[in-house]
């Protein structure tokens, strides 16, 4: 089935870095990525939609240029935060379509990166 | 603009108890409907999806799902529950292309006690 990865799982920065997370598609190419944030006892909320080859979609509220979205391949969607603060930790979760004719249009999420700012 | 409400922030049942957790939508058209179950710093697993067809959809790990258009809901139900079923469980929506944007709901956590 189709799978997806992201990495790091886990990643501590200090207050005014900039942090990378990557999302994966193993065995699929994903046409459409979408990434969401996830607070604390709370639901997850879209950040934004990246088609590949083309600018993400941000939703409304969510910073442009804070959040730097690359989808360059069809196998990888990247979310930098950029000048990380102590209110950007979060979990953030990516989520990975194909198209229907590779047979993987089917909505698959990775297992999360939780982001942690000092 | 479609949403999804979860009215049971935290239920708690006993292993080997049924279990229903709810979830009502609105969305304009035919909704695309979904539980996801989230484990403790994990990641989101599908349990199950409903597009169209047959109402009563079955899931993963003995779980089930009825869709009720009359009453705009899409409740979750498990015959018998079982400790590592404690969790935290979403249900969501999905727009008209079946796959573009999702709606989370604000989820239910389940705890199962002995």
């Amino acid at each position: 089935g189709a799978v997806v990865s992201q990495h790091p799982s886990w990643v501590i920065c200090k207050s005014g870095t900039s942090v990378k997370i990557e999302c994966r598609s193993l065995d699929f190419q994903a046409t459409t990525m979408f990434w969401y944030r996830q607070f604390p006892k709370q639901s997850l909320m879209l950040m934004a939609t990246s088609n590949e080859g083309s600018k993400a979609t941000y939703e409304q509220g969510v910073e442009k240029d804070k959040f730097l979205i690359n989808h360059a391949s069809l196998t990888l969607s990247t979310l930098t935060v950029t000048s990380a603060h102590p209110e950007d930790s979060s979990f953030y979760i990516c989520s990975a379509r194909g198209s229907i004719i590779s047979g993987a249009n089917v909505l698959t999420f990775g297992a999360g990166s939780r982001l942690t700012v000092l | 603009a479609q949403s999804v409400t979860q009215p049971d922030i935290h239920i708690t049942v006993s292993e080997g108890a049924s279990l229903e957790l709810r979830c009502n939508y609105s969305y304009g058209a035919t909704p695309y409907l979904f539980w996801y179950v989230q484990s403790p710093g994990q990641g989101l697993q599908l349990l199950l999806k409903y597009f169209s067809g047959d109402t009563l959809v079955q899931g993963i790990k003995g779980f089930e799902a009825e869709f009720k258009r009359s009453q705009s809901s899409f409740n979750l139900r498990k015959p018998s529950v079982h400790w590592s079923d404690a969790a935290e469980y979403f249900c969501a929506v999905a727009d008209s292309g079946g796959y573009q944007k999702v709606t989370f709901g604000t989820g239910t956590k389940l705890q199962v006690i002995p």
